[in-house]
C-alpha cells in the first residue's frame, strides 16, 4: 500500500528528554511537512522540505529539528529546549510543492 | 506567525441547515486547498482551487476562491450528520517555497 506512515501513535516522554519522531513516506513525493496541531489553533507548520538534504523552518521551528537525508524519511526531533512539547504532530507529504498533501496518521505526544 | 485566517471557529447547526466557513490571507495565494478532519483522524484532501474567482462544487459542498486570491470560503448545503468534523482551509503561498499554511479550521457539529 502506498502511503506515510508515523510512528508510534502514542508517545511518553519524561521532561527534558529529547525525542524522535518517525515519518516515511512511499509515495515517491517530493515535499513533505511537519504540523504541530494543539485544540483551537489549527495546524502550526514546524518544518518542510521541498527536497532531500534541504529543509526549511516554519512559524514554531524553535525547539525542534528535522533532517531529509532520503526522500523518503523526515524525522521530527522534539528537544528539551521546546517549552511546551506535549501536543498532535502531524506529518505530510505532497508530489512537489504546492499540490495536495496527504499526511499519516499522527503521533500524540506528553510529556510529564 | 500565522497568515491564513478562518471563521467561525466553532459552528452548531440542526441537520438540514447550511453551513460555511470563510478564510483570509494577508498575501496573495498560489492557491488554496480544503481539507476535512473527521473527530480522532488526521486531515484528508478536499479540494484544490488555483484559479481567480474559481468556483467548484462536490455535490452539496461549494468552494469559491477570491477575485484577489486572498480569500476563499467553504459552504455545505442542507448538512448531514456525515458532515461532522474540522474544516481547514491551507494557502499556498507565492513566493514562499511552497510553504503551506493552514487556517485555524471550523469545527462543524450537526445535530439531528
Amino acid at each position: 500500500d502506498g502511503g506515510i506512515t508515523q510512528s508510534p501513535k502514542y508517545l511518553f516522554r519524561k521532561e527534558g528528554q529529547n525525542v524522535t519522531l518517525s515519518c516515511e513516506q512511499n509515495l515517491n513525493h517530493d515535499a513533505m511537512y511537519w504540523y504541530r496541531q494543539d485544540p483551537g489553533q489549527g495546524l502550526r507548520l514546524i518544518y518542510y522540505s521541498q527536497i532531500v538534504n534541504d529543509f526549511q523552518k516554519g512559524d514554531i521551528a524553535e525547539g525542534y529539528s528535522v533532517s531529509r537525508e532520503k526522500k523518503e524519511s523526515f524525522p521530527l526531533t522534539v528537544t528539551s529546549a521546546q517549552k511546551n512539547p506535549t501536543a498532535f504532530y502531524l506529518c505530510a507529504s505532497s508530489a512537489r510543492e504546492g499540490k495536495e498533501a496527504f499526511f499519516g496518521q499522527g503521533t500524540r505526544l506528553t510529556v510529564v | 506567525g500565522q497568515q491564513v485566517m478562518q471563521i467561525p471557529q466553532y459552528q452548531h447547526v440542526q441537520e438540514g441547515e447550511d453551513f460555511t466557513t470563510y478564510c483570509n490571507s494577508s498575501t496573495t495565494l498560489s492557491n488554496i486547498q480544503w481539507y476535512k478532519q473527521r473527530p480522532g483522524g488526521h486531515p484528508v484532501f478536499l479540494i484544490q482551487l488555483v484559479k481567480s474567482g474559481e468556483v467548484k462544487k462536490q455535490k452539496r459542498l461549494t468552494f469559491q476562491f477570491g477575485e484577489a486570491k486572498k480569500n476563499s470560503s467553504l459552504h455545505i448545503t442542507a448538512t448531514q450528520t456525515t458532515d461532522v468534523g474540522t474544516y481547514f482551509c491551507a494557502g499556498v503561498l507565492y513566493n514562499q517555497g511552497g510553504k503551506l499554511i493552514f487556517g485555524q479550521g471550523t469545527e462543524l457539529s450537526v445535530k439531528p
